[in-house]
């Protein structure tokens, strides 16, 4: 079964800082990967999906990008981080569209 | 468009109370239907899953009936424990070109001793 790593597990910015987080996937190939944020006591936002390397679909337009370098690793990036971009980011991946499984979160805080 | 609506929570219950959160969904076709639990500081986890009507998903005695009549799949469980406090989002599949998960909001369940 697949296992998701993300990365940095917590991470304190400061406004107008830029930001990367990396997912990468274990236990499979050709997954989709997808971006979600979880503001506090809040559902979750799908941000971006990409079902192959290159391909990223945005779903919110904001100051947030993502990049699949690899075919299993999915990367979120902001040049200028805002406060309301604090939240909890969660990678998630399916394969052949089956139930979705998802990484331990990053806890991102904009001061 | 396809959504998810959820109870909303806190629900809060004693231990070895019987639990049900409510959920409804509207879908354009037959969409696949899920449960998932998200412990405190964690990813979400996928607790049960049904993928056409009439299909009940169950696992560590949580059950969900897929009801396509009424549009629902509540989640239910006889007696709760207090390690069962989480936060439990109900989410559908569309199975069409996007495949995209669409989530509810996400209901707390506190459980007290």
């Amino acid at each position: 079964s697949q296992t998701i790593h993300q990365w940095p597990a917590t991470l304190v910015q400061p406004v107008g800082s830029p930001l990367s987080l990396e997912c990468t996937v274990e236990g499979t190939s050709n997954p989709n990967l997808y971006w979600y944020r979880q503001a506090a006591g809040r559902g979750l936002q799908l941000l971006f999906y990409s079902v192959g390397i290159g391909q990223i679909s945005s779903e919110v337009p904001q100051n947030l990008s993502a990049s699949r370098p690899q075919d299993r690793q999915f990367i979120l990036s902001s040049k200028k981080l805002l406060l309301s971009d604090s939240g909890f980011y969660l990678c998630a991946c399916d394969h052949l569209y089956n139930e979705q499984f998802f990484g331990p979160g990053t806890r991102l805080t904009v001061l | 468009g396809n959504s998810v609506t959820q109870m909303e929570g806190p629900v809060t219950l004693s231990e070895e109370a019987f639990l049900t959160i409510n959920c409804t969904y509207t879908a354009t076709g037959y969409p696949s239907l899920f449960w998932y639990v998200q412990y405190p500081g964690e990813g979400l986890q996928l607790l049960l899953k049904a993928t056409k009507a009439d299909d009940k998903g169950s696992n560590k005695g949580f059950e969900a009936t897929y009801r396509k009549e009424t549009t629902s799949f509540h989640l239910e469980k006889g007696s709760v424990q207090v390690s069962d406090s989480a936060v439990y989002f109900c989410a559908l599949r569309e199975m069409d070109s996007s495949y995209k998960l669409i989530f509810g909001s996400g209901t707390r369940l506190l459980v007290r001793p």
